[in-house]
């Protein structure tokens, strides 16, 4: 059983451009997270979807990012008009269920953007 | 609203001492509790958490916390740590009804031989 796929694990984008960040969950879950890890600083949670639907989106910024997972293929985080405070390593978690009493969120390894 | 305070950034210690790395939550209500360690370039890996029952968990790799509710800390420690236990601990909160974690800044272990 694969673990959380997120891809690129590197991305390099030019200010003004859009970046778009891939997540696939393990097999078998439907609740996704995103995190957003700036330099120094712990994780921030941006959204939280289930399969078509957002759950919680309160650590979205309220322009150019948004969110998707689709009932097929990965979640897809998009952050359009790139600056350079974007810059940082993006993480995605799945889990089965919404409860972490019997389960955990398992994280993917990360995407690093960078942006010039 | 949740909140999470690791109280030390970085944590130097040499290799067989003992360590703790502090924690301290606030929040309303009752939550769950978890340490992850991120090695460099890494995913986060749970190390263990505590749901309920008793206060002292036992994680992965020699490492457990205990929950003090009067103090509203989540401590973790290893009684000999090893060169392989650098890397970056976090530790976070979530509610009951799952959904986010919230967390702490992080604190970087550095084990020195």
């Amino acid at each position: 059983n694969a673990g959380v796929m997120q891809n690129p694990r590197h991305l390099v984008r030019r200010r003004g451009q859009e970046a778009r960040l891939r997540c696939s969950p393990m097999k078998g879950h439907s609740h996704v997270y995103w995190y957003r890890q700036l330099p120094e600083e712990g994780l921030k949670f941006m959204v939280y979807l289930q399969k078509e639907n957002i759950i919680d989106e309160s650590g979205m910024p309220k322009e150019r990012f948004s969110a998707e997972f689709p009932k097929e293929g990965p979640s897809i985080l998009r952050i359009q008009q790139v600056v350079r405070g974007d810059s940082a390593a993006y993480f995605c978690a799945s889990s089965p269920n919404t409860g972490f009493a019997n389960t955990e969120a398992f994280f993917g390894q990360g995407t690093r953007l960078t942006v010039v | 609203a949740q909140s999470v305070t690791q109280l030390d950034s970085q944590v130097p210690v040499f290799e067989e001492a003992p360590v703790e790395l502090r924690c301290n939550y606030s929040s309303s209500v009752s939550v769950y509790l978890f340490w992850y360690v991120q090695y460099p370039n890494q995913g986060l890996q749970l190390l263990l958490k505590y749901l309920s029952g008793s206060t002292l968990v036992k994680g992965i790799n020699g490492f457990e916390a205990e929950f003090n509710k009067s103090q509203t800390s989540f401590h973790l420690r290893k009684p000999s740590v090893h060169i392989s236990d650098t890397a970056e601990y976090f530790c976070a909160v979530s509610g009951h009804q799952g959904g986010k974690l919230i967390f702490g800044q992080g604190t970087e272990l550095s084990v020195k031989p």
